[in-house]
């Protein structure tokens, strides 16, 4: 079956602009993750969804950062204003649930540049 | 911010042999699981040990875990060319969400 897809692939953005990414789950995966791979920082935890509902936004690094989820599937990580720092790879990943036990499955990541 | 530290933070190692990760995390865990990631890229689920069990096999992976000491291992056996990737350890902890920790990474080349 499909797995975890996102788009784009890679972006590259001028500085101050908005950007969008898209994540597209496991199909019957309720629980959605978005993380953030950057030489300085690492692998992050930026956001967990439950169904359409956040109940744990703790990684996000600025109010410019914000996710959405519809229909308990798509989820959308959009970032205001993007500053240099932003460059990162953005990743998403989704499992059946969101307990401990449950294993993540990862999506091939976007690639994001700001110029 | 990161769970922990893991070492050696690179590998170099001739097809056959065999490597060893190494994973500390800070903070009380329900489990901890090692990824693989290829190219800087998405990442493959490798193994889950629970903070209760102390060893687990999968394949030529065997995974320990001392939660005394607040650390993990992952050895490889029989290193293939294809094993070459970087390897992440991800640690869970108390809350209910599945949000993973994760470790720094070691990045594994296996020479043919």
């Amino acid at each position: 079956g499909a797995g975890v897809s996102q788009s784009p692939s890679n972006k590259v953005t001028e500085k101050g602009k908005d950007v969008e990414l898209r994540c597209d789950p496991i199909s019957g995966h309720t629980a959605l993750y978005w993380y953030r791979q950057s030489l300085g920082q690492g692998l992050e935890f930026l956001i967990y969804f439950q169904g359409n509902s956040a109940p744990d936004k703790s990684g996000l690094p600025s109010d410019r950062f914000s996710a959405e989820r519809t229909g308990g599937s798509v989820s959308t990580l959009t970032i205001q204003r993007t500053q240099q720092e932003d460059s990162a790879v953005y990743l998403c990943a989704s499992s059946l649930v969101g307990l401990a036990g449950n294993e993540q499955y990862f999506g091939p990541g976007t690639r994001l540049t700001v110029t | 911010s990161q769970q922990g530290e893991e070492d050696p933070q690179a590998l170099s190692i001739q097809e056959g042999e065999n490597a060893t990760m190494n994973c500390s995390y800070k903070t009380s865990i329900n489990n901890l699981q090692w990824y693989r990631q290829n190219s800087g890229r998405g990442l493959v689920h490798l193994i889950l040990i629970r903070s209760n069990e102390r060893e687990k096999h999968s394949g030529r992976l065997r995974v320990t875990l001392d939660t005394s000491k607040k650390s993990s291992s992952l050895l490889i056996t029989a290193s293939r060319a294809a094993d070459t990737a970087s390897y992440f350890c991800a640690t869970i902890g108390s809350s209910n969400t599945g949000k993973l920790i994760f470790g720094q990474g070691t990045t594994l080349q296996v020479k043919p």
